[in-house]
Parts: structure tokens; C-alpha cells; sequence
């Protein structure tokens, strides 16, 4: 079955850089995009951004240009935040689309705590 | 970026009772746009895909509709299980946007 599985919570200063990753299985790994999407605590959900596997190539959420950076090896996806700020407390999921379309299967997330 | 105004971003309502909520994004995106429902400290879930198709295994009572700049999503008898949060999602372009939601509570 397909699934997709993140990486576990983590704790970061202001000013740090987190790394998540998302490992996908059940599925042909460079047939499906992956997404990137973040919910603060009692807010909506926000689309960071998304990747290829097949070749890399990604496309980043105006509002994350130059501090989101999302890559993958041969396996997982990895999604690095940098300039952590509290407002980026928030948990962080990794969703997949069959091309750059919605999404139909989603990790169960990652909290991302900034605190000093 | 298009810009996705979701409304109502809350309602109540009682069980059996006919929902609707709707999405107007800022621009036209043909049918490129999806429903999810959220509930609480879970991941969404996919209902409608592509304006109006159905997500296999989604009950039947939910549907969507619209394109362009309108777009429905319809609960046709609200039962008990379908007190959530509602998302839509548009992706007309690589960068994609949701609607801010719509919290449906028991009245």
C-alpha cells in the first residue's frame, strides 16, 4: 500500500535551519510529485512547494523563495527550512500528485517547534 | 499567485441537512481544483478531484461542481462523521493555493 513516512518532531532556536525528510513506498517513486505543505497551529493549510523526483526540478511558494529548499536522493525526499522564526511552528507534511495536481496521498506530518 | 476566497470559513449545521461551500479563486483554472476535509490532528483527505470526480472510496452524499471562477462542494445529508474542516485547492499552475476553510460544526 502506498504510504508516505516522515521524519519525527524537532525543536529548533530562531535563526536555525530544520531538515525534514519524507519517505515514500508502495508506488514507483519517480512517477508521483511530492508536496510540501505546512499548518500552524490553528490555522489553515499552506502550500509550500513542490519537487520532482524524476529530475529534481522544483517550484517554492512566493512566500518561502530563498529559505525552502527541497531535494531528493533515491528514495526520500528531504525539505530544509532556513531563518526559523516562531511563526514557523507549525506541523509539516509531505503530500503526493500525479503531476502538479492536487494530492492524494499524505505522510502524517511533522511538528516543527521554533522557540528560543 | 491566484488567490483562492473560500466561504463560509465556518457554519453550523444538524445532522441531515443539505452543505455547501464554495471557492473562487481570483482567476479562471478551468476544473484544477480539488476538496479535502481535515479533522483535527489528522492529515487531509482527498474528496473531490478535478471539480466533480469523486475520490474512490468517498461517500457518495459528497460532490463537487463548477468551473472558471465558481466552484461547489456540496454535502447532500451531513452526517455525524462529516463534522470537519474543508480545504479547497487549486493547481492550475506550479504554484498551487488553498482556500483559508471551512469549519462545519454541530448545531
Amino acid at each position: 500500500q502506498v504510504q508516505l513516512v516522515q521524519s519525527g518532531a524537532e525543536v529548533r532556536k530562531p535563526g536555525a535551519s530544520v531538515k525534514i525528510s519524507c519517505k515514500p513506498s508502495g508506488y514507483n517513486f519517480i512517477s508521483y510529485y511530492i508536496h510540501w505543505v505546512r499548518q500552524a497551529p490553528g490555522r489553515g493549510l499552506e502550500w509550500m512547494g513542490i519537487i520532482n523526483p524524476k529530475g529534481g526540478t522544483t517550484s517554492y511558494g512566493q512566500r518561502f523563495q530563498g529559505r525552502v529548499t527541497m531535494t531528493r536522493d533515491t528514495s526520500t525526499i528531504y525539505m530544509e527550512l532556513s531563518g526559523l522564526r516562531s511563526q514557523d511552528t507549525a506541523v509539516y507534511y509531505c503530500a503526493r500528485s500525479l503531476g502538479a495536481a492536487g494530492q492524494d496521498y499524505w505522510g502524517q506530518g511533522t511538528l516543527v517547534t521554533v522557540s528560543s | 499567485d491566484i488567490q483562492m476566497t473560500q466561504s463560509p470559513s465556518s457554519l453550523s449545521a444538524s445532522v441531515g441537512d443539505r452543505v455547501t461551500i464554495t471557492c473562487r479563486p481570483s482567476q479562471g483554472i478551468s476544473n484544477d481544483l480539488d476538496w479535502y476535509q481535515q479533522k483535527p490532528g489528522k492529515a487531509p483527505k482527498r474528496l473531490i478531484y478535478a471539480a466533480s470526480n469523486l475520490q474512490s472510496g468517498v461517500p457518495s452524499r459528497f460532490s463537487g461542481s463548477g468551473s472558471g471562477t465558481e466552484f461547489t462542494l456540496t454535502i447532500s445529508s451531513l452526517q455525524p462523521d462529516d463534522f470537519a474542516t474543508y480545504y479547497c485547492l487549486q493547481h492550475n499552475s506550479y504554484l498551487l493555493t488553498f482556500g483559508g476553510g471551512t469549519k462545519v460544526e454541530i448545531k
